[in-house]
């Protein structure tokens, strides 16, 4: 029984690029949430998904930034045109309903450095 | 907007004694609390929760205590061992998301 899946697991991007971020969920698992880990910093929260479906996105920049969690296949942080500030650690969680008293499982996490 | 702090950044402690991580919120519509442990390189992984309608939970080692009063929240590890060694993250849940702190480092010293 796998856990929350992510890859890569390590991404290198010029600024201007494109970085897409996979995750697969937990097996059994319907919900999906991306945080970002700024260094120095906690997480922060940046959207939850359902199947084909974004619950709650208050914590995506409102530009360059986007999230889908398609009916087959894994969910996909997309960032375009990467800047320097992008660089963070992106981490993908799932748990099996949406919850607050649902414990979220992690991934190991996406690692972005921007050039 | 910081409604989970964790104002202490590292916490250092000698092997067998006890630490006590602390965490204050400021949104009094959480309703449930956890504790995530951190690696270097890993995810962060669930440590203990608690309800809001409790004031302790425990679970071998590790006890949560609940000051809703206060708005504040610590988790006690008795006895510490240098496997503890990590970063943890105190969470706030307001329905349908985690609120995370910054994290405490803590230190176990062998």
């Amino acid at each position: 029984n796998a856990g929350v899946m992510q890859n890569p697991r390590h991404l290198v991007r010029r600024r201007g690029q494109e970085a897409r971020l996979r995750c697969s969920p937990m097996k059994g698992h319907s919900h999906v949430y991306w945080y970002r880990q700024l260094p120095e910093e906690g997480l922060k929260f940046m959207v939850y998904l359902q199947k084909e479906n974004i619950i709650d996105e208050s914590g995506m920049p409102k530009e360059r930034f986007s999230a889908e969690f398609p009916k087959e296949g894994p969910s996909i942080l997309r960032i375009q045109q990467v800047v320097r500030g992008d660089s963070a650690a992106y981490f993908c969680a799932s748990s099996p309903t949406g919850t607050g008293a649902n414990v979220l499982t992690f991934g190991a996490g996406s690692r972005l450095t921007v050039l | 907007d910081q409604q989970v702090k964790q104002n202490s950044p590292s916490l250092s402690v000698q092997e067998g004694r006890i630490s006590i991580l602390n965490c204050d919120y400021t949104n009094s519509m959480f309703d449930y609390f956890l504790w995530y442990k951190k690696y270097p390189a890993e995810g962060p992984t669930f440590l203990i929760s608690i309800s809001s309608i409790k004031d302790k939970n425990e679970d071998g080692r590790f006890t949560v205590f609940l000051n809703k009063s206060a708005k504040h929240l610590s988790l006690h590890i008795v006895p510490s061992q240098p496997g503890d060694s990590a970063v943890y993250f105190c969470a706030a849940s307001p329905g349908n998301k985690l609120v995370f702190g910054a994290g405490t480092i803590l230190r176990v010293k062998s």
